[in-house]
């Protein structure tokens, strides 16, 4: 299985900071990543796939890049609703292993 | 607007079984892959399976292998998890999701844009 490594595993941040978190892939995945954000007894809810594209209707403050098995999400100017958990993804192969998450604080 | 709806989840002693099902509604159940994702308490997400469009592929992560089948009956827009032979390990939070496909050059890229609210299935004595 491939496994996803995210760092860090916690940050914290303030109101207007620029956030980056990044995953690394045990083999290389191409551009087969995502990444989701997560609130408190929430369901996941979709930002980026296929490594930069954004979903419809997610702030163009989050962004994501890299290819192969270096990925980064960046968060420009966080805004108080962005404090959650993010996980990354891949879809190479299944199954469909998660990172095991960063949680961003205040 | 897309709609994922769990239930079946509850109380379950060690080696017992539970079926979950995931109501869908708001778009086209049969056109779309679709997966179960968990998430045991306090920790992060675990894929667990996945289905194909027409039920003809299926694939599970290692640990439920052999215990949990996934399952869709697309004339009721639903999908379904059995899962038998149930563990401690096994407590979570199950997450039903749509899986949805993106072409970008000759390649196909995959990810889960809708996800319901998840069931919790707790296994204990």
């Amino acid at each position: 299985d491939i496994q996803m490594t995210q760092s860090p595993s916690s940050l914290s941040a303030s109101v207007g900071d620029r956030v980056t978190i990044t995953c690394r892939a045990s083999q290389s995945i191409s551009s087969y990543l995502n990444w989701y954000q997560q609130k408190p007894g929430k369901a996941p809810e979709l930002l980026i796939y296929a490594a930069s594209s954004l979903q419809s209707g997610v702030p163009s403050r989050f962004s994501g890049s890299g290819s192969g098995t270096d990925f980064t999400l960046t968060i420009t100017s966080l805004q108080p609703e962005d404090f959650a958990t993010y996980y990354c993804q891949q879809s190479h192969t299944t199954p469909n292993t998660f990172g095991q998450g960063t949680k961003v604080e205040i | 607007e897309a709609q994922l709806v769990e239930s079946g989840g509850g109380l379950v002693q060690p080696g017992g079984s539970l079926r979950l099902s995931c109501a869908a509604s708001g778009f086209t159940f049969s056109s779309y892959w679709m997966s179960w994702v968990r998430q045991a308490p306090g920790k992060g997400l675990e894929w667990v399976a996945n289905i194909k469009q027409d039920g003809s592929e299926k694939h599970y992560v290692d640990s439920v292998k052999g215990r949990f089948t996934i399952s869709r009956d697309d004339a009721k827009n639903s999908l379904y998890l059995q899962m038998n032979s149930l563990r401690a390990e096994d407590t979570a939070v199950y997450y039903c999701a749509r899986d949805k496909a993106f072409k970008r050059g000759s390649s196909w890229y995959g990810f889960s844009d809708y996800w319901g609210q998840g069931t919790l299935v707790t296994v204990s004595s």
